[in-house]
């Protein structure tokens, strides 16, 4: 079956480091992967997409790999911050309208 | 704010009430979208309209029924629920069609509450 996983632990990490999140996945070709941030109560907020031929992406601190041979995505937020915690999610489109989303990693970052 | 509004934000419903949640998108955007997402589970794709006609329908009990009267508008109609579909329910749209990335633009969602 087709599956999306995603650290269902939460992430705690102190302010300044690197906060790195994985998105594994089975038996999709996706054509994009995205990831979005979702605060409590609210709606998640696009962050970045990255192509299936595509390693790499940044966006300021943000940065996405994505491994099609592995099947995985890491998503790194570097020298993290409060403001950073919030929960991530992954999110896979095989084409079309119909995309597939993990059920998110909870970041902590420390003061 | 992301260009998406819905209304209400907090409902609360008895079993064998009829009400609608109504999404509003102003980013220009030709496909919106319904997503269940109940707690520490992945957002549940419901239904997905693109320039007004239904292209997904992920096997949601016809309880909910949504309706697209344009690409800016978007309901979903809830009848004889039960407690189970209780939720955070979201709207969302994006571009579509041809080469568009489809990333997707969500709503602040609206938490009901079926009792």
């Amino acid at each position: 079956s087709q599956k999306i996983e995603q650290n269902s632990e939460a992430l705690n990490i102190q302010e300044g480091k690197t906060a790195t999140l994985t998105c594994n996945y089975t038996n999709y070709s996706p054509a994009y992967l995205q990831w979005y941030r979702q605060d409590p109560g609210r709606g998640p907020v696009f962050l970045l997409l990255i192509r299936e031929n595509e390693k790499e992406k940044r966006k300021e601190r943000l940065k996405v790999t994505f491994d099609t041979t592995l099947k995985q995505s890491l998503f790194h937020i570097t020298a993290s911050q409060p403001a950073d915690s919030a929960t991530y999610l992954c999110a896979l489109n095989t084409g079309g309208f119909k995309t597939i989303f993990g059920a998110g990693t909870r970041l902590f970052v420390k003061a | 704010e992301t260009g998406v509004t819905q209304t209400p934000r907090h409902l609360v419903m008895g079993m064998t009430n009829k009400k609608s949640l109504k999404c509003e998108q102003h980013l220009g955007h030709n496909a919106m979208y319904w997503y269940k997402q109940s707690a520490k589970k992945p957002l549940e794709l419901m239904f997905v309209y693109s320039l007004e006609e239904r292209v997904e329908n992920n096997s949601v009990p016809s309880r909910f029924s949504p309706e697209c009267p344009n690409s800016s508008h978007l309901f979903l109609h809830l009848h004889t629920l039960q407690p189970e579909d209780s939720a955070l329910y979201l709207c969302a749209s994006s571009e579509g069609g041809g080469t568009s990335s489809y990333e997707q633009y969500f709503g602040p969602g609206t938490r009901l509450t079926v009792t």
